[in-house]
């Protein structure tokens, strides 16, 4: 049972150009959901988090919308660099153990 | 400097043989969890703990334990139990704090068993 789904396991985009990554989720107990950027061989690193109370958060290059009706949040990365390349995952939290549920993760490539 | 470290970086082992897996952090933090990340899918909970001398199973804890005898070390040992050990090994720790979640990731450790 996949509570976290980001189901493209990749995206390329040019440099410059908006990057959204997606991502869904199944359980509407969920109230607070974070993007992990992630290189290879390397622990992920936090990039931004929004509370199921907001509709949208925003830091730099990077905006995360959630959209609860439809279970669905996003992360907008404008513009776009190739140190952006990386697999981003997203996570879900709810009630107070700290645990975390992510997604598949999805693998960004920023072509210069 | 604060942060998690997880030693060692790659580790080699034999089928059969238990391991573990080390995860120190000087972040004050009450929680600690290890995920294994395998390719495609994701990084899934093995075990968390968020007190000392307490630990809870995650998602997939069948092969593996933990200890927690210290707040800033939270070992993980892949026993021979586990039928498929060779992965990578992510610890993380966190406060324990409605409304934030952020957990804060060691560098890894790849265990190869062969």
């Amino acid at each position: 049972d996949q509570q976290v789904k980001q189901n493209s396991p990749s995206l390329s985009v040019q440099e410059g150009r908006i990057s959204i990554l997606n991502c869904d989720y199944t359980n509407s107990m969920f109230d607070y959901f974070l993007w992990y950027k992630k290189y290879p061989a390397e622990g992920p690193t936090f990039l931004i988090s929004i509370s199921s109370i907001k509709d949208k958060n925003e830091d730099g290059r990077f905006t995360v919308f959630l959209n609860k009706s439809a279970k669905h949040l996003s992360l907008h990365i404008v513009p776009s660099q190739p140190g952006d390349s990386a697999v981003y995952f997203c996570a879900a939290g709810s009630g107070n153990t700290g645990k975390l549920i992510f997604g598949q993760g999805t693998t960004l490539q920023v072509k210069p | 400097d604060g942060g998690i470290t997880q030693s060692p970086k790659y580790l080699f082992r034999k089928e059969g043989q238990n391991v573990t897996l080390s995860c120190e952090q000087n972040l004050n933090h009450d929680a600690m969890y290890w995920y294994r990340q395998d390719p495609g899918q994701g990084l899934r909970l093995i075990y968390y703990s968020q007190i000392v001398n307490d630990f809870q199973k995650g998602d997939i804890a069948e092969g593996y334990s933990v200890s927690r005898e210290k707040k800033e070390s939270f070992p993980l040992t892949v026993t021979s139990a586990q039928k498929n050990p060779t992965a990578f090994y992510l610890c993380a720790s966190s406060i324990i704090d409605r409304g934030s979640y952020e957990q804060y990731f060691g560098p890894g450790t790849r265990l190869t068993v062969t």
